[in-house]
């Protein structure tokens, strides 16, 4: 079982749909992130989770909601997205005083 | 804040060939630097870190990476590629103190020829 499990691996939502990811670490982690990875940009960060406390929010539209309820789940709802959030969505934890981030294989979602 | 540049979009070598792939920093302090590989459609992988001690750290797959304190660099090394290396490469650096959040580069696509 690897460390970072993130679900589902692709989709596919309309404009107007409601949809969540998940992400599950089994690494006994207390941080937990999400990024954005778009095709020729940078990694962005959007959302960092301390101990399943919001301590970063990168200014990130409020279509995207991310939920934490414990240390090892991490959620990110989506709601009336736009054709340009299509992009891979990964998931990433480390340890609160820890040093290196472990990432899950990230959710391909497009939008249409 | 702190920032990390990787000149390099890309960079195409032969198989069997040496690699350096650069990594520079900026950070009030010396960071705790990394270096992560994405295959397509893949997370990123560790390939290894640099916390103190030896400027040198080796990491998995045969890469290693140098730490230089004068010149701000953090550049990854591999005396010979082989095909799978293919991939994009990711220089991030993570503050010392506090809650860890990474900074990452723009990444480094390696082509690699036959």
């Amino acid at each position: 079982e690897t460390g970072v499990t993130q679900t589902p691996r692709h989709l596919v939502m309309g404009m107007t749909n409601k949809k969540s990811l998940k992400c599950e670490q089994h690494l006994g982690h207390n941080a937990m992130y999400w990024y954005k990875q778009s095709a020729k940009k940078p990694l962005e960060l959007m959302f960092v989770y301390s101990l399943e406390e919001r301590v970063e929010n990168n200014s990130v539209p409020s279509r995207f909601s991310p939920e934490c309820p414990n240390s090892s789940h991490l959620f990110l709802h989506l709601h009336t997205l736009q054709p340009e959030d299509s992009a891979l969505y990964l998931c990433a934890s480390s340890q609160e005083e820890g040093r290196e981030a472990f990432f899950g294989q990230g959710t391909r979602l497009t939008v249409v | 804040a702190q920032s990390v540049t990787q000149p390099d979009i890309h960079i195409t070598v032969s198989e069997g060939a040496s690699l350096e792939l650069r990594c520079n920093y900026s950070y009030g302090a010396t960071p705790y630097l990394f270096w992560y590989v994405q295959s397509p459609g893949q997370g990123l992988q560790l390939l290894l870190k640099y916390f103190s001690g030896d400027t040198l750290v080796q990491g998995i797959k045969g890469f290693e990476a140098e730490f230089k304190r004068s010149q701000s660099s953090f550049n990854l090394r591999k005396p010979s590629v082989h095909w799978s290396d293919a991939a994009e490469y990711f220089c991030a650096v993570g503050p010392r103190g506090g809650s860890y959040i990474p900074t990452f580069g723009r990444g480094t696509s390696l082509i690699v020829h036959p």
